[in-house]
């Protein structure tokens, strides 16, 4: 069963404090993604990453970086949390882009509180 | 800007059908996508639609027209565990998946 997992469910942060959200697929997939999602809100693209080091920013960057060491594993890091950034975030990988639907997979998510 | 609308939240009875609908303004079109979320759980693919027409996927069907800038997902004989959020994408002219805000489907017996 091919899985795209989450190290954390939940976590609760204060405000300033460094967060790392790890993300781990394996499915040898080349595209990994970072979404938020909030209550009345579409899904909202963070970073993405089609390769290896390589990293594009979505729609919201701002007061986030990632990283992407391994094809493996995708890491959304929030260099100092604060209070807005308070959210679900979703983590999915999908194949390289070749035509046809690229159906994305996505991780159970990582609920993040910052006090 | 880019728009995807669908309603908040549907309410239907077990063994019912139910229509959900989306309507979308997106810079460009190359394919909308159905996914179904569970609560706490991940969102799960259900559908793709590309061309127009219905495509049926045993108890549920999406139907797309391109002109319109419409799509419905039809669920027939609901049972309780299709109880979750339906999640409506397009995917616009730079292949990037523009979210609807989703809708929360109740079923009750």
């Amino acid at each position: 069963d091919v899985k795209v997992t989450q190290s954390s469910r939940y976590l609760v942060k204060r405000t300033g404090e460094k967060v790392f959200l790890e993300c781990v697929q394996d499915m040898d997939h080349e595209n990994m993604f970072w979404y938020r999602q909030d209550p009345g809100l579409g899904l909202r693209l963070i970073y993405f990453s089609y390769d290896v080091k390589m990293k594009e920013k979505g729609d919201i960057p701002e007061g986030y970086s990632v990283s992407r060491e391994k094809k493996e594993r995708f890491s959304l890091i929030l260099e100092s949390a604060s209070t807005n950034q308070t959210s679900m975030y979703l983590c999915a990988s999908s194949p390289l882009e070749g035509g046809g639907a690229n159906v994305l997979t996505f991780g159970a998510g990582s609920r993040l509180t910052v006090l | 800007g880019q728009n995807i609308d669908q309603p908040t939240e549907m309410t239907a009875t077990e063994g019912a059908i139910v229509q959900i609908n989306c309507t979308y303004q997106t810079s460009g079109f190359n394919g909308l996508f159905w996914y179904q979320q569970h609560a706490g759980e991940a969102p799960t693919f259900l559908s793709y639609n590309v061309l127009d027409g219905l495509e049926e996927k045993g108890r549920f069907s999406s139907f797309l027209s391109r002109s319109k800038g419409y799509s419905y997902l039809l669920l027939k004989e609901l049972q309780m565990k299709d109880s979750a959020s339906y999640l409506c994408a397009v995917r616009d002219s730079n292949y990037q998946l523009i979210w609807g805000a989703g809708t929360k489907l109740i079923i009750k017996p």
